[in-house]
This record gives structure tokens, sequence and C-alpha cells, in this order.
């Protein structure tokens, strides 16, 4: 079946610092990969997507590639500032599998100054 | 409208009670989705809409969830005889195209607590 692995969290940096959030998948067709983003009080936004392999999505500096060899779509941010505090949604949809979305169980990041 | 709209933005209710959760989704989407999200978990898919046709409710986890969209817009999700395993927040999205293409765009959810 299709489903999101996601790192476990609370993850707290210090301004400034890398980001990773590791996210790895298993699905039974041609997945569709996307980071979702939800700020406190506030519904998902889309961040970023990739819809093949070796596609890397980006906005707002976060970056992720699409990896078929190691069915990861790792998310990545080379300087976070606290805005970029919120919880982060890896998430697929298969070809199998039409418009259903299959959501990662998320992960809280806190950026301290 | 500008973005997808729910409400009410919180419910309470007492067991046994029947709710009604609306969406209004963006202005010509034609796809319309609902999700549940519990505490700590991602969403998870319940029911898709195109247009007013349902085309998928294989998420709905029992027969007391229904949901509705008679005119292809505004949507209703309805739980009769709540049970307080249905406190969770309950998210609409809606997209115009493909959405492995382009994603969808998410309300701000409805936070149903069952006392």
């Amino acid at each position: 079946g299709n489903s999101v692995t996601q790192m476990e969290g609370p993850v707290t940096l210090s301004e400034e610092a890398f980001l990773t959030i590791n996210c790895t998948y298993t699905a039974t067709g041609y997945p569709s990969l996307f980071w979702y983003v939800q700020y406190p009080g506030e519904g998902l936004q889309l961040l970023l997507k990739a819809t093949k392999a070796d596609d890397k999505g980006s906005n707002k500096g976060f970056e992720a590639t699409y990896r078929k060899e190691t069915t990861s779509f790792h998310l990545e941010k080379g300087s976070v500032q606290v805005s970029d505090s919120a919880v982060y949604f890896c998430a697929l949809s298969d070809s199998n599998t039409g418009n259903q979305f299959y959501f990662g169980t998320g992960t809280s990041l806190t950026v301290i100054p | 409208g500008a973005g997808v709209s729910q409400s009410p933005r919180y419910k309470v209710a007492k067991r046994g009670q029947d709710v009604a959760l609306r969406c209004d989704p963006i202005s010509g989407h034609v796809s319309l989705f609902w999700y549940q999200q519990a505490l700590g978990q991602g969403p998870e898919f319940l029911t898709y809409f195109q247009n007013e046709a349902q085309l998928d409710k294989s998420g709905l986890p029992s027969d007391r969830f229904f949901a509705e969209r008679p005119e292809g817009s505004v949507s209703t999700l309805k739980i009769q005889r709540t049970q307080q395993e249905d406190s969770a927040v309950y998210l609409c999205a809606s997209s115009w195209g493909e959405v492995r293409v382009y994603g969808y765009t998410f309300g701000s959810g409805t936070r149903l607590t069952v006392v």
C-alpha cells in the first residue's frame, strides 16, 4: 500500500541553523511528492512539490529532491528563521489511487532566536 | 472566494448529538476533499467530490458519516450520533486541476470536540 514516514519531532534549532526533515515513502504506482506546512492556528499550505524522479521542488529557501532509488523526499533549508516555526507534513499522491493524498504524521519545528 | 472557508471553526458536541460542518471551496474549484486530522497525526482521507458527484467515500469511518455537495460548490460533512473518537480537526480542501500536479488548497479546519 501507500504510506509516508517522517522523522520524529519535535525539532528545535537556533536561528540560521541548517534544517533537514527526513521523509521516506512506499507507493504502488508512480507518486507525486509534496511538503505541506501548517503554521499555528492555520490550515495546511503547500510548500513545494515534485512530480517525478530526480525533480527538485523549491520554495521560500526550502528544497526537496525526489529520490526514487532511496524512496525519499527529504526537506532541507540552509538557514532557518524564527518565522519557519511550524509543523511540516510530507505527503504523496499515487497514480494508482487517484486523488487521495497520504500524509506523514508531521514534524514540529521550533526555531529559537 | 479567496480561500477555502470552513465553519464553524470550533464545535463542541455532546456524545450522541448530530453535527454538520460546512466547507465553501475556492470559486471554480471542481474537486473537493474532506480529511480528518487526529491530534498529533497527519490528515487522513475521508471523501472526494468532483462537482456534485461523490466519487470516493472509501475513507468514511462508519455509516454515521455522510457528506454532500448538492450544487457542486458548498459541501457539508454530517456526523450522526457523535462519539468521543470522532474528536478531531476536519479539514476541507479544493483543487481546480489534477491534484497530483497542483496539490490541494486547504481550509483552516473545524475542530470538533465530543464530550
